[in-house]
């Protein structure tokens, strides 16, 4: 079974400036994706970003991007030029892509990491 | 595009009762998963359905259900409710394999 660990409960991040949340999971596949979702207080799970496995190129989406080390199970997330609109509550999420090339849905997520932007 | 939809947002249930809870998928979208949110076990995947059938399912007991209707839509069953389902229940829809999961606002279930 997958498991996925986020070993940061809260982070802080004054505006303006960058924070990096990590990410590492274990897994037996070589190929699955990879996602980060935010949930602000309103409690509504929005996608990040996403990352495929066999892509050795970092995924980025405008301010935010990933450094995914395959070999090691990481993938954290920067969040560049950090606005108050970021503060939420970050998963790391994982699915598998099963050999058929089809992906099932489940996803797995990490316990999550607490983002607070100070003004 | 209408996102997807989860009625009713706010439930409270006594022990014992069943509730059932309903999702509505993103048009077009024929995949819909649930999961369970918890301050103490996180989030937890329930079940997946795809065009009616359903081809997973998490480590939940029996007492938790769900099916799905010819236009998508989605219900999840809960019976003999326990203290311990109190939670937020999420679902998901997609397009299908391999395509991102859109989340609902999400029931919030309290059982007193």
């Amino acid at each position: 079974a997958q498991t996925v660990t986020q070993s940061q409960p809260e982070m802080s991040v004054q505006e303006a400036e960058t924070v990096t949340l990590s990410c590492t999971y274990d897994t037996s596949e070589s190929d699955y994706y990879l996602f980060w979702y935010k949930q602000p207080p309103s409690r509504q799970m929005i996608l990040v970003i996403r990352q495929e496995a066999y892509k050795q190129q970092n995924a980025t989406e405008n301010r935010f991007s990933v450094n995914f080390q395959k070999a090691a199970k990481s993938f954290s997330l920067k969040i560049s030029d950090s606005q108050l609109g970021d503060a939420a509550m970050y998963f790391c999420a994982y699915r598998t892509l099963n050999a058929g090339g089809t992906s099932y849905g489940k996803l797995t997520f990490g316990q999550g990491t607490i983002l607070t932007v100070h003004p | 595009k209408a996102g997807v939809t989860q009625t009713p947002r706010y439930l409270i249930k006594t022990r014992g009762q069943q509730v059932t809870l309903s999702c509505s998928p993103i048009s077009g979208h024929r995949s819909v998963s649930w999961y369970q949110q918890t301050p103490g076990q996180g989030l937890q995947f329930l079940f997946e359905y795809f065009s009616e059938t359903q081809r997973n399912k998490g480590n939940f007991p029996g007492r938790f259900s769900g099916r799905q209707f010819s236009n998508s839509r989605s219900e999840m069953n809960v019976s003999t409710l326990e203290l311990g389902d109190s939670a937020l229940y999420l679902c998901a829809s997609s397009r299908g394999s391999n395509y991102e999961q859109y989340f609902g606002p999400g029931t919030r279930l309290t059982v007193t």
